[in-house]
């Protein structure tokens, strides 16, 4: 079946304490992005990457990391967590060349809880 | 800032009418407007999208209008169901073979019988 999953669904975590979101996705896609969504905000990206090792800022990216060594995965790191990324986080993933109008499939969500 | 304005933060329609979200956009380098549907609990799913060349796209009871001039553009839902209850964004992606997307902040929308 073809997907984006996540994981973990949900976390709780700490002020300070390092984690990462794992994003994996089997339908072979070049692009890949992060994004938090806020009640009122709507969804907002965090980091997008276009390739193995092509990764460039979303609107949000402060306070977050991405790497793309893989083409399947898209791992989102919070070295230092702080209450104010408490959010539901979403990966999505999409096909498609350069100017090719691509649909995005997103993951389920994980839903991050700061404390 | 958002680049990308979206009205009503929620809507209730009737079983049978129409409901209409608006969008508004600044960024003239956007090339790609897609709407899409989110259910509690899911992630969002693409429902429809529109290229700025073209003025309206159809498909089944979805409908968007777009309006380059006014940078703006509408998703109509037509003959609207209960099982449409769901939040809809609207979004644009930046053009030059670029990923970034800028969502809207969201619709709640409520079909009731």
């Amino acid at each position: 079946e073809a997907q984006v999953t996540q994981n973990p669904r949900y976390l709780i975590t700490v002020t300070g304490k390092k984690l990462t979101v794992t994003c994996s996705q089997n339908m072979n896609h070049e692009y890949m992005s992060w994004y938090r969504q806020d009640p009122g905000l709507g969804l907002r990206q965090i980091y997008y990457s276009m390739n193995v090792e092509v990764t460039d800022k979303g609107d949000v990216p402060e306070g977050y990391k991405v790497s793309r060594k893989e083409k399947r995965n898209f791992p989102l790191i919070l070295e230092s967590p702080s209450p104010n990324q408490t959010s539901l986080y979403f990966c999505a993933s999409s096909p498609g060349l350069a100017g090719v109008v691509s649909e995005q499939f997103f993951g389920p969500g994980t839903r991050l809880t700061v404390l | 800032q958002q680049q990308v304005k979206q009205s009503p933060q929620s809507l209730i329609v009737q079983k049978g009418g129409i409901s209409i979200i608006n969008c508004a956009y600044e960024n003239t380098a956007f090339d790609y407007f897609p709407w899409y549907q989110q259910f509690p609990g899911k992630g969002p799913a693409l429902l429809i999208a529109i290229r700025p060349d073209v003025s309206e796209k159809k498909e089944g009871r979805f409908t968007i209008s777009f309006n380059k001039s006014a940078k703006q553009f509408s998703l109509h839902i037509m003959d609207s169901q209960p099982g449409d209850s769901a939040t809809y964004f609207c979004a644009a992606r930046r053009g030059g073979g670029y990923q970034k997307v800028t969502f809207g902040t969201g619709t709640k929308l409520q079909v009731i019988p």
